[in-house]
């Protein structure tokens, strides 16, 4: 089954700093997706950006990009020019190798900006 | 813009209870999903469904069912509620041509005394 990491629980960074999030995952597939999902104290949780691995291109969002390094199973989120309201808990996230409906998750970051 | 919209936002159950947890999107998307988040795990997928009518089991399927008698509507059963099912339940819906961009609802936190 899919594996997920993220090896940092808590980040912090200056408000208008950059940071960035770490996170791999473990799957036998050529092709497959992943995801950032940001989840604010409200506890609704909102897609951030996505990857589709057949693509080298690292995915970008405004302030939000991706550093997809798909030898090392690495899939990290970069936020530039960090906001008050970037507070929040971020998750990694793929489909399970052999069932793409079961969406896997990390553990999460809390990532904390200080003003 | 409602989304996806769950019902109760809270509840408390001792041991042995049976309660419903009430999933509605109207997105008209075709699948949907419950997950459940407890601390430091993040998100676990209980059951989901590709359409109405049909249902499949997640990674932690045991001690819950779930129907889907409605396209909008997606329902989750504790029938005899445990504490190990104390936790965060959130609903998730998807469109079928866009494998993991889900649209959450905003969680239901269901405690079992």
């Amino acid at each position: 089954a899919q594996t997920v990491t993220q090896s940092q629980p808590e980040m912090s960074v200056q408000e208008a700093e950059t940071v960035t999030l770490s996170c791999t995952y473990d799957t036998s597939e050529s092709d497959y997706y992943l995801f950032w999902y940001k989840q604010p104290p409200s506890r609704q949780m909102i897609l951030v950006i996505r990857q589709e691995a057949y693509k080298q291109q690292n995915a970008t969002e405004n302030r939000f990009s991706v550093n997809f390094q798909k030898a090392a199973k690495s899939f990290s989120l970069k936020i530039s020019d960090s906001q008050l309201g970037d507070a929040a808990m971020y998750f990694c996230a793929s489909p399970d190798e052999y069932n793409n409906n079961d969406m896997r998750f990390g553990a999460g970051t809390r990532l904390t900006v200080k003003p | 813009n409602a989304g996806v919209t769950q019902t109760p936002k809270f509840r408390v159950l001792k041991t042995g209870q049976s309660m419903t947890l009430l999933c509605a999107q109207d997105m008209n998307h075709e699948y949907m999903y419950w997950y459940r988040q407890d601390p430091g795990m993040g998100l676990r997928l209980i059951h989901y469904s590709v359409g109405e009518g049909t249902t499949a089991k997640g990674e932690v399927p045991d001690g819950y069912n779930v129907s889907r008698l409605k396209k909008q509507n997606f329902l989750l059963g504790l029938e005899s509620a445990a504490p190990s099912q104390t936790s965060v339940y959130f609903c998730a819906s998807s469109w079928r041509g866009r494998p993991g961009e889900l649209f959450f609802g905003e969680g239901s936190r269901l405690t079992v005394l």
